[in-house]
């Protein structure tokens, strides 16, 4: 299996700030990585796709970077409503793996 | 806009067969392009994907859990169900089902997904 790892597991930042949070495979993926934000008692929501495309709907504030093994997610000018979790998932195996979650508060 | 929906018995006792069906509404299960997965999200775990089926019939399952795992399709129901056996405490999760897409320059994305059902395993 390949091993997500994201960091940190958990960060706090004021409305308008600007986070960075990484996801690390444990081998090559190329650009197959896609990030999800989660809220408790919701479904994922996904928000980029192979890398650095932005899902159709998704505010222009996230944003997605890497390939190979290193991988970003930067939310530019926080909204209170961005508070959640966040995964990143590889699709380079065709045994699909996620990380274990950025808990972002605001 | 597609959507998901769980269903599904929510306590099953240990050594049982776990059985949900998601039902798709807004769009046809059999549509090219699509896979449909189920992902559970262990407590105080992350995200586990469980396996996918396509709507020819095609599967294809994490190795993790491989032996105990079945998925299949109803085209006609726009439904599909996962069924996993001699379930145990550890397979206490939220189950989810969600469209795998594999087009228009997403490369297995999950893109729509339900909004899950608690299952606990316990007697």
């Amino acid at each position: 299996d390949i091993q997500m790892t994201q960091s940190p597991s958990s960060l706090s930042a004021s409305v308008g700030d600007r986070v960075t949070m990484t996801c690390r495979a444990s081998q090559r993926i190329n650009r197959s990585l896609n990030w999800y934000q989660q809220k408790p008692g919701k479904a994922p929501k996904l928000l980029i796709y192979t890398a650095s495309s932005l899902e159709n709907g998704v505010p222009s504030r996230f944003s997605g970077s890497g390939s190979g093994t290193d991988f970003t997610l930067t939310i530019s000018g926080l909204q209170p409503e961005d508070s959640a979790t966040y995964f990143c998932q590889q699709s380079y195996s065709s045994a699909y793996t996620f990380g274990q979650g950025t808990k972002l508060e605001i | 806009q597609v959507q998901l929906q769980e269903s599904g018995p929510g306590l099953v006792k240990p050594s049982q067969t776990l059985s949900l069906t998601c039902t798709v509404s807004g769009g046809s299960i059999s549509s090219g392009g699509f896979y449909w997965s189920w992902i559970r999200h262990l407590p105080g775990k992350g995200l586990e994907w469980i396996g996918y089926i396509y709507y020819t019939g095609s599967t294809h399952y994490n190795p993790s859990l491989n032996s105990r795992v079945s998925i299949s399709v109803d085209s006609s129901k726009n439904q599909f169900s996962l069924k996993l056996s001699s379930v145990t405490a550890a397979d206490t999760a939220i189950y989810f089902c969600a469209r795998d897409n594999d087009s228009s320059g997403h490369y297995h994305t999950f893109d729509f997904w339900g909004q899950g059902t608690q299952v606990t395993v316990s007697s």
